[in-house]
């Protein structure tokens, strides 16, 4: 089992409909779960963290986190083009001292 | 100043060239790390410099020679790369070594190894 598991998608989803995105993870001591965006040629960028068991919400983002499933997800509302990109999941595992693991990223297109 | 630098934003180098990657942060940050990302991939964990010092060194070969002049600059010196070495490098900072807390990326340095 890899340590960090995304499925690559692409996932396409019409303009103004939700996007879900789905992420597991091995390490039970997990305590940080982090959704970062990447556009096509650019840095990562941070969209949300979530520490806690449940719902965080954003904007148009809301983070979901089921410790006890190991499985954490990104919602994106009324989705648009723009939110088109590579979303990748980043979990710290613990590897004798914690490291930071990237989910191999979900592609999203959001057609128009 | 919530903003990670990195310079050259593009770097072609042959295979017997020596070049160097630069990153800076002012943020206060006192943990910085290196990571090298291939096309369609995640970005790979190379180095983790916290308060200055390497803490974690991936197995990288030693071609790849990361130095943390102060707390807010961090290099990465090239020397006898390969052409598999082209890739994005990415410097990225959070507060502090953790391991656990939000890491803020730079734009990242483009690389083409001839």
């Amino acid at each position: 089992q890899k340590e960090v598991e995304q499925n690559s998608g692409p996932l396409s989803v019409p303009e103004g409909a939700i996007a879900s995105l789905n992420c597991t993870y091995s390490d039970r001591g997990s305590q940080s779960f982090f959704w970062y965006r990447q556009y096509s040629g650019k840095s990562p960028e941070l969209i949300m963290f979530i520490y806690s068991n449940g719902d965080k919400e954003d904007g148009r983002f809301t983070a979901q986190l089921n410790k006890a499933s190991q499985y954490v997800s990104l919602l994106i509302r009324d989705s648009q083009p723009s939110d088109s990109a590579t979303y990748l999941c980043a979990v710290p595992i613990n590897t004798g001292g914690f490291k930071t693991i990237f989910g191999a990223g979900t592609r999203l297109f959001v057609k128009a | 100043d919530t903003e990670v630098t990195q310079t050259p934003k593009h770097l072609v180098m042959g295979m017997t060239n020596k070049k160097s990657l630069k990153c800076e942060q002012h943020m206060g940050h006192r943990a910085m790390y290196w990571y090298k990302q291939k096309a369609k991939k995640p970005p790979e964990l190379m180095f983790v410099y916290s308060y200055e010092k390497l803490s974690i060194n991936e197995s990288v070969p030693s071609r790849f020679s990361p130095e943390c002049p102060n707390s807010s600059l961090l290099n990465l010196h090239l020397h006898a790369l390969q052409p598999e070495d082209s890739a994005l490098y990415l410097c990225a900072s959070s507060p502090r070594e953790r391991g656990q807390e939000t890491q803020y990326f730079g734009p990242g340095t483009r690389l083409l190894v001839l």
